[in-house]
């Protein structure tokens, strides 16, 4: 079965850049129409979606965030990837990446999910 | 599209029905919702999609139901492993919103 792991730095100081890294396990990236997601939910708080891509490269991005972020997919290595630039204590958050899966041609529903990992935004 | 999910908190039994409302903004296509439990330290874990279909391996005391901007999970017996946290979402509008969630405690 598909798993995803999470990994990066725990700690980005502001003005920095916040990297991530999701790598996929138990089936290719490439197979089948997946929204390949990132999530993040700020402490005690509900989630927001922060964007998506496809194995081809395609992406979209949260309409609050795009001008800060790059998501990528690197089908060699079975993993997608997260950059969010110029970050804040507003940016401390657990964040996800998810397998979102298609629905009538649009983005449905995410499973599963990784583990999380808490990003903490501070000098 | 805003979800607004009520009660914030929960408090019942085990053994008794809960009932979980999320109420969106503007309308919702009733398939266009799904429901997630998420535990203390844990990623969410898909409950129900297209509002009503249960995914793999969550028992059938889990269902959703609802249609234009109210939905609801309805959890007919909890058992001790159902006091979690609850959230939805919608996306039939881009982009796909949660709910801020439910939290369902022991009484």
């Amino acid at each position: 079965q598909v798993q995803l792991q999470e990994s990066g730095p725990g700690l980005v100081k502001p003005s920095q850049t916040l990297s991530l890294t999701c790598t996929v396990s138990g089936g290719s990236i490439s197979s089948g129409i997946y929204y390949w997601s990132w999530i993040r939910q700020h402490p005690g708080k509900g989630l927001e979606l922060i964007g998506y891509t496809f194995y081809s490269g395609s992406t979209y991005y949260n309409p609050s965030l795009k001008s800060r972020l790059t998501i990528s997919v690197d089908t060699s290595k079975n993993l997608f990837s997260l950059k969010l630039s110029s970050v804040t204590a507003a940016d401390t958050a657990v964040y996800y990446c998810a397998r979102g899966w298609s629905y009538y041609g649009s983005l449905g529903w995410f499973d599963p999910w990784g583990q999380g990992t808490l990003v903490t935004v501070s000098s | 599209i805003v979800l607004t999910q009520s009660p914030g908190t929960l408090s019942l039994s085990p053994g008794e029905r809960a009932t979980l409302s999320c109420r969106a903004s503007q309308s919702v296509s009733s398939s266009y919702v799904a429901w997630y439990q998420q535990k203390a330290g844990q990623a969410p874990r898909l409950l129900i999609y297209g509002a009503s279909s249960r995914a793999t391996g969550i028992p059938d005391r889990f269902t959703g139901s609802g249609s234009g901007t109210d939905f609801t999970l309805t959890i007919s017996r909890l058992e001790p492993e159902d006091f979690a946290l609850y959230y939805c979402q919608q996306f039939g509008s881009s982009p796909c919103t949660f709910g801020q969630g439910t939290k369902v405690v022991i009484k």
